[in-house]
């Protein structure tokens, strides 16, 4: 099916131990985003990517890496999980847009992550 | 300074009324400007985009920007139950692609 998915769903790990989510979009957007949301803070941007092979920092990239070395795909690892990474999570993909303007983000179902 | 703020509410409204949601942002160089609902548990979904000052109005939703004031709103006339839901303001400010308020919760009161 069209549209962008992730994977786990859910995820329970514990402190120490390394995680991926995955992020997988149909679209062939050229932008790929991180969030994290909680309670307060609203979404929160870790890293996005522009095209393959291209990526930047969010706001709070720190304990987190990115990759991108396929258009659709754009997984998210924790490193080393802690108790603070634990959220929920959403991947977004978006057009280029043009004129300086940036085009609507469309958004992924979430993961949800508890680190122990 | 947040770069972009919202009041969290929650914001209640009897149903057939007309909500309110504002949003201010800090970045004066800010051209893009997004309201998305997000219902609890759910992803957020995009209502209006708005790139230019003025009203654009879609169905029951306006929104309007006054980049002089800095700020974004968005109207939702005849609200009905199905709107409670909270209410994310959004704006580009600088390379970070977009920035997202904390969200403004809407309670529509049947």
């Amino acid at each position: 099916d069209a549209g962008i998915t992730q994977s786990p769903r859910y995820k329970i790990t514990e402190t120490g131990r390394q995680v991926t989510l995955m992020c997988h979009q149909t679209w062939s957007h050229s932008y790929m985003f991180w969030y994290r949301q909680d309670l307060g803070h609203g979404l929160r941007l870790i890293y996005y990517s522009a095209a393959a092979d291209i990526t930047d920092k969010g706001e709070v990239p720190d304990g987190y890496v990115v990759s991108r070395s396929k258009t659709e795909n754009f997984p998210l690892t924790l490193e080393s999980a802690t108790r603070s990474q634990t959220s929920v999570y959403f991947c977004a993909s978006s057009e280029s847009g043009t004129s300086g303007r940036w085009d609507e983000q469309f958004f992924g179902p979430g993961t949800r992550l508890t680190v122990l | 300074q947040k770069e972009v703020e919202q009041n969290s509410g929650p914001l209640s409204v009897p149903e057939g009324a007309i909500a309110s949601l504002n949003c201010t942002y800090s970045d004066r160089g800010s051209q893009s400007f997004f309201w998305y609902r997000q219902y609890s548990g759910k992803s957020p979904e995009l209502i209006m985009f708005i790139y230019s000052n003025g009203d654009k109005e879609d169905g029951r939703f306006t929104a309007q920007l006054n980049k002089a004031s800095q700020y974004v709103s968005l109207l939702i006339r005849d609200s009905q139950p199905s709107d409670s839901a909270t209410y994310l303001c959004a704006a580009d400010t600088g390379r970070r692609a977009l920035t997202f308020g904390s969200g403004t919760r809407l309670q529509v009161q049947p």
